[in-house]
């Protein structure tokens, strides 16, 4: 069965770095998100994104963050500068049409640790 | 967006038939309603989606009552690694933006 991966698992940074997470979604898959999941809380939405362009973004979503997709099969998401509260589970998923009514696969996770 | 509730955590056992109930009053007329579960340390997996009546597939049921204001999951014969948060979301092909509420967190016993 096909798979959304995620690289790396575990990322540890320093306050103020910059950080890039990756992402390889399901091939034939068009939509692309990213989430976040702060220990013990809820999924949060940050960004979703298709043909190239974010379709809708989420309030946490600001000008720290940026997402790309630099070629045919990667999706990555860029922290520019990280903060504590940046420490999460960070899920990439993909889907093949849009909407909430769509079925989003997810990836396994990079939790980002923030020192 | 269609706001959901559902119940904060239920407790069941081993060979049990599980049935958590969502509220979606606000539900619109192109709305689905669509289950994911959730396993410590990993990403949500999709379980079923449904528009009206009742959706069946290999993991679990979903029944919808005819005003689509509520839904309810049933899983049938739960097992140990059953024990997860499963999240109720509500919405259509225009909303991309999926919020996850809290969930219901389920703990199987043996």
């Amino acid at each position: 069965e096909p798979e959304v991966t995620q690289t790396p698992s575990h990322q540890v940074t320093q306050m103020g770095q910059e950080v890039i997470l990756r992402c390889v979604p399901i091939s034939n898959h068009l939509y692309f998100y990213w989430y976040r999941q702060i220990l013990g809380q809820k999924v949060e939405f940050l960004v979703s994104f298709y043909n190239n362009e974010i379709s809708e973004k989420s309030e946490i979503f600001d000008d720290q963050f940026s997402v790309e997709r630099p070629d045919g099969s990667n999706f990555t998401l860029k922290i520019r500068s990280t903060k504590l509260e940046d420490s999460a589970m960070y899920f990439c998923a993909s889907s093949l049409t849009s909407g909430i009514s769509s079925e989003q696969y997810f990836g396994p996770g990079t939790r980002l640790t923030v020192t | 967006l269609a706001k959901t509730t559902q119940p904060i955590s239920m407790d069941s056992y081993e060979g049990q038939e599980v049935n958590i109930t969502c509220s979606h009053n606000n539900i619109a007329t192109n709305d689905y309603i669509t289950w994911y579960q959730q396993f410590p340390s990993q990403g949500p997996r999709f379980i079923i989606q449904g528009y009206k009546t009742k959706v069946t597939n290999e993991v679990a049921s979903l029944f919808i009552p005819a005003d689509r204001k509520s839904s309810t999951l049933s899983l049938p014969r739960v097992s140990l690694s059953d024990t997860a948060v499963y999240y109720c979301l509500v919405g259509d092909y225009n909303n991309n933006d999926m919020r996850f509420g809290a969930g219901t967190r389920l703990t199987v016993k043996p």
